[in-house]
């Protein structure tokens, strides 16, 4: 079957603009997390969605925020970039019981300039 | 932030040779995971270990975890230079941290033919 599927693999953007990435995961999974990796600070949980409900969210300030639609997929926006979000984004799903772990997806590639 | 350590930093083996990662974690677990990142893709789920448990395989992977001590190591056998990866830890809360994972540092594996 299908894998975690993330859109666009890469993305190129001004700071003080906004950005929307897009993540479908496995069909049947119902929770979709979303990651931030950087050099610096590794990988940081941003937050997670299951049945089009925000559940779970990491400590990121408000300019990160996502949503969920009713067939799994779901989006996470970035408002008014800085250069520090550069990074890559990466986005997981799973069937709901957390005791198989993850799959994810291969990830877009964020840079501000 | 993250959840501990891992070690070593780096590792670098020869095929056929034995590679041994350490993790360590500061709070209470309901499982801890290991993923292998290629150059910045996806991370892939490679095992799993539930807080009860102590030891587990899975074809050349061999994962112990010791809840008292906080700490988990991975150990590869029979290294092979697709093996080259980088190695990251991630413990799972359970509980109401739904879809969130905490990862260690990692550990970047290079095996040369």
């Amino acid at each position: 079957k299908a894998g975690v599927t993330q859109t666009p693999r890469y993305l190129i953007k001004t700071r003080g603009q906004q950005v929307t990435l897009s993540c479908s995961p496995i069909s049947g999974h119902r929770s979709v997390s979303w990651y931030q990796q950087t050099p610096g600070q590794g990988l940081q949980f941003l937050f997670e969605y299951f049945s089009e409900t925000q559940r779970n969210k990491g400590n990121f300030p408000g300019r990160f925020s996502g949503r969920q639609f009713s067939n799994s997929r779901s989006e996470m926006n970035v408002s008014t970039l800085e250069l520090g979000d550069s990074a890559l984004y990466l986005c997981a799903s799973s069937g709901g019981q957390a005791s198989y772990g993850y799959t994810f997806g291969s990830g877009t590639r964020l840079t501000v300039v | 932030s993250q959840q501990g350590e891992e070690d070593p930093q780096a590792l670098s083996i020869q095929e056929g040779e034995n590679a041994t990662m350490n993790c360590s974690y500061k709070t209470s677990i309901n499982n801890l995971q290991w993923y292998r990142q290629n150059s910045g893709r996806g991370l892939v789920h490679l095992i799993l270990i539930r807080s009860n448990e102590r030891e587990k395989h899975s074809g050349r992977l061999r994962v112990t975890l010791d809840t008292s001590k906080k700490s988990s190591s991975l150990l590869i056998t029979a290294s092979r230079a697709a093996d080259t990866a980088s190695y990251f830890c991630a413990t799972d809360a359970g509980g109401t941290s739904y879809g969130k994972l905490t990862f260690g540092q990692g550990t970047i594996l290079t095996v040369h033919p």
